[in-house]
């Protein structure tokens, strides 16, 4: 059983399209998280959820739209996609905000 | 501005000996440091941690040792076996804001195994 699931693991699209990136975790766990791994290979954290409340918002342009239809799912949506949103994007789950994040196997977007 | 650095990429070590991963932070506010492996198309899984009112933690083959004054870590692993062979990601922690734990990651250092 995987605890924390992403969909799709790979991505490619034409710049401008539209896209979202599904998250479901099995853990039980209130809280969430995507984290974006850029080309030099650090993982930012982009938003957190807590019991389906955004609470950490990063500095992240405002066509990247988070949506947390329940504890269990945390998607994300893209609009009119870039060249430089190309990478590998990453959701978590913990327990509580403060608890131990447990990541799933990543997406990796490639926008052509 | 990146607040947690890993400055070896990579790191080759023969089976059986000490491997020593190093991680160097500039934020004096990070009171909380964990250590991520990541095996290839897999998330990364937890694997120690250490507060800043500690300089040592230890799980097993696992030592995590923190220099507060020289802001820096480092994650002993001994002895060294081929499954360690990962990318292990530093990360660092400043405490609660607006309710959660924000993680600051390096950019990770790739550890190979050789027999």
């Amino acid at each position: 059983d995987t605890a924390v699931s992403q969909t799709p693991k790979y991505l490619v699209t034409q710049m401008g399209n539209d896209k979202s990136i599904k998250c479901e975790q099995n853990l039980g766990h209130d809280t969430m998280y995507w984290y974006k791994q850029d080309s030099k290979k650090f993982l930012k954290i982009m938003f957190s959820y807590n019991n389906k409340e955004l609470i950490i918002n990063e500095t992240v342009p405002n066509r990247f739209s988070p949506k947390s239809p329940d504890k269990a799912h945390l998607n994300l949506h893209i609009n009119s996609l870039e060249l430089g949103d190309s990478a590998v994007y990453f959701c978590a789950s913990s327990q509580g905000p403060t608890d131990t994040q447990y990541f799933g196997p990543g997406t990796r977007l490639t926008v052509l | 501005d990146q607040q947690v650095k890993q400055n070896s990429p990579s790191l080759s070590v023969q089976e059986g000996r000490i491997s020593i991963l190093n991680c160097d932070y500039t934020n004096s506010m990070f009171d909380y440091f964990l250590w991520y492996k990541k095996y290839p198309a897999e998330g990364p899984t937890f694997l120690i941690s250490i507060s800043s009112i500690k300089d040592k933690n230890e799980d097993g083959r696992f030592t995590v040792f923190l220099n507060k004054s020289a802001k820096h870590l480092s994650l002993h692993i001994v002895p060294s076996q081929p499954g360690d062979s990962a990318v292990y990601f530093c990360a660092a922690s400043g405490g609660i804001i607006q309710g959660a734990q924000k993680l600051v990651f390096g950019q990770g250092t790739r550890l190979t195994i050789n027999p």
